[in-house]
C-alpha cells in the first residue's frame, strides 16, 4: 500500500518566517505534487516534479519553492510566510507515465499569524 | 479559469438512496477522470477513475458516468450511508499535456441516518 508522510499534521508560524514543509513517499513514485486546499477553492497546484533535482511550477507558485533532492522526499518552502499562505497543504505521488492516481498524504494545517 | 467545475457545493441525502454529485470540465484533452473522497482533517483519498475510451466504471456500491460530449461526468453512491459524508472532490488530467491534474472545487455530502 502506498504511504505519502507529511512530517507536521498542525504548523503554527509568525509571518516572515520561513517555513519547511516535508513530504516522504515509499513507492518509487517519480511524480511528486504540492496542493494546498482553500474552502471553496479546491485543490490548487503549487509545484510539482517529475524526477530528482527537477521542479515544475503549478498555478499558484508565488511565494514558494521547491527541493527534490531524493527521489522519495520532495519539501515545500515558504521562503517568508504571509498569513495569505494560511491553509491545508497536501503532497501527492503518483508513478510515471499512464494513467495512474495520485496518493495523498494526510496534509499540514499550516497557520501563519 | 476553473478547467474542472463542481457547481453544487453540498449535496444531502436519506440513508439508503442514491447519492448523485456531478462535474463538468471545459479542456478536451482530458482523458482520465478521477473522484476523490476527503473527510475534514485527512488527505483525500482516492474512489474510482475512468478513462476517456469508456463511459462507466463500477466498483462496488460507487458508479462513475463519463459523458465526453457533453463533457459532464457523475458519480452515483448506491446505496448511500452515513460512512459516506465527506467532501467530494472530481479530478482530471491528459496525459499528452504532462499528466497534471486539475481538480474541481468540491461537493460535501450529508448522509442523513
Amino acid at each position: 500500500d502506498v504511504k505519502v508522510t507529511q512530517s507536521s499534521r498542525y504548523l503554527v508560524k509568525r509571518t516572515g518566517e520561513k517555513v519547511f514543509l516535508e513530504c516522504v513517499q515509499d513507492m518509487d513514485h517519480e511524480n511528486m505534487f504540492w496542493y494546498r486546499q482553500d474552502p471553496g477553492l479546491g485543490l490548487r497546484l503549487i509545484y510539482f516534479s517529475y524526477d530528482v533535482k527537477m521542479k515544475e511550477k503549478g498555478d499558484i507558485p508565488e511565494g514558494y519553492s521547491v527541493s527534490r533532492e531524493k527521489k522519495e522526499r520532495f519539501s515545500l518552502i515558504l521562503e517568508s510566510a504571509s498569513t495569505n499562505q494560511t491553509s491545508m497543504y497536501l503532497c501527492a505521488s503518483n508513478p510515471f507515465g499512464g494513467n495512474s492516481p495520485l496518493h495523498f498524504g494526510n496534509g499540514t494545517r499550516l497557520t501563519v499569524t | 479559469d476553473q478547467q474542472v467545475k463542481q457547481n453544487s457545493p453540498s449535496l444531502s441525502v436519506q440513508e439508503g438512496r442514491i447519492s448523485i454529485l456531478n462535474c463538468d470540465y471545459t479542456n478536451s484533452m482530458f482523458d482520465y477522470f478521477l473522484w476523490y473522497k476527503k473527510y475534514p482533517a485527512e488527505g483525500p483519498t482516492f474512489l474510482i477513475s475512468i478513462s476517456s475510451i469508456k463511459d462507466k466504471n463500477e466498483d462496488g456500491r460507487f458508479t462513475v458516468f463519463l459523458n465526453k460530449s457533453a463533457k459532464h461526468l457523475s458519480l452515483h453512491i448506491v446505496p448511500s450511508q452515513p460512512g459516506d459524508s465527506a467532501v467530494y472532490f472530481c479530478a482530471a488530467s491528459a496525459l499528452r499535456a504532462g499528466n497534471q491534474f486539475y481538480f474541481g472545487t468540491g461537493t460535501s455530502l450529508t448522509v442523513i441516518p
